[in-house]
């Protein structure tokens, strides 16, 4: 069955540092996997997507991934991290018979930002 | 383009009534999928509808039912809810290929007293 880790449960970074946010997945084929925000309150806001092609991907807000099939990781980075981006990460991969009917999510990460 | 929307945005109910969760997909997409989100479990598939047929199901009891009209707005429906339904209820849309992106709506809150 598929499944996504995302080992770290809370993450607090200073502001202007960089970030990245770990993400390991296991499915059987080729995966397709997202990385979603979700601010207190609201739904799932869609950062980045890897389906086939380039393994560094870039997203909305400065954020990239980059997808290591060895590793069957998807890690998500940010360069210089801004207050503004203090939410919750999901990590996702799509999983179906044909395609990504559904999406199995990790845990989460909640990123907390120091002044 | 509206986004999706979902209403009600919060919802309180009592142990052993029904409830019924709205959601109005993106204007052209045909699939609607439901999601549960709760602190114990996290986010968690519950089904997705297509051309109002239901096309995938995950592991939920029976309680949980859902459908889809013509216009692709979509359903779901508690009966006989349990303390342990209180979560947040999050719809996404996609246009219904296989490669589509799901857009999620803002989430209905329910809470079960």
């Amino acid at each position: 069955a598929q499944s996504v880790t995302q080992p770290d449960i809370h993450i607090t970074v200073s502001e202007g540092a960089s970030l990245e946010l770990r993400c390991n997945y296991s499915y059987g084929a080729t995966p397709y996997l997202f990385w979603y925000v979700q601010s207190p309150g609201q739904g799932l806001q869609l950062l980045l997507k890897y389906f086939s092609g380039d393994t560094l991907v870039q997203g909305i807000k400065g954020f990239e991934a980059e997808f290591k099939r060895s590793q069957s990781s998807f890690n998500l980075r940010k360069p210089s991290v801004h207050w503004s981006d203090a939410a919750e990460y999901f990590c996702a991969v799509g999983a179906g018979d044909t395609g990504f009917q559904k999406l199995v999510f990790g845990t989460g990460t909640r990123l907390l930002v120091s002044p | 383009k509206a986004g999706v929307t979902q209403t009600p945005r919060y919802l309180i109910k009592t142990r052993g009534q029904q409830v019924t969760l709205s959601c109005s997909p993106i204007s052209g997409h045909r699939s609607v999928s439901w999601y549960q989100q709760t602190p114990g479990q996290g986010l968690q598939f519950l089904f997705e509808y297509f051309s109002e047929t239901q096309r995938n199901k995950g592991n939920f009891p029976g309680r949980f039912s859902g459908r889809q009209f013509s216009n692709s707005r979509s359903e779901m429906n508690v009966s006989t809810l349990e303390l342990g339904d209180s979560a947040l209820y999050l719809c996404a849309s996609r246009v219904g290929g296989p490669t589509d992106t799901q857009y999620f709506g803002p989430g209905t809150r329910l809470t079960v007293l």
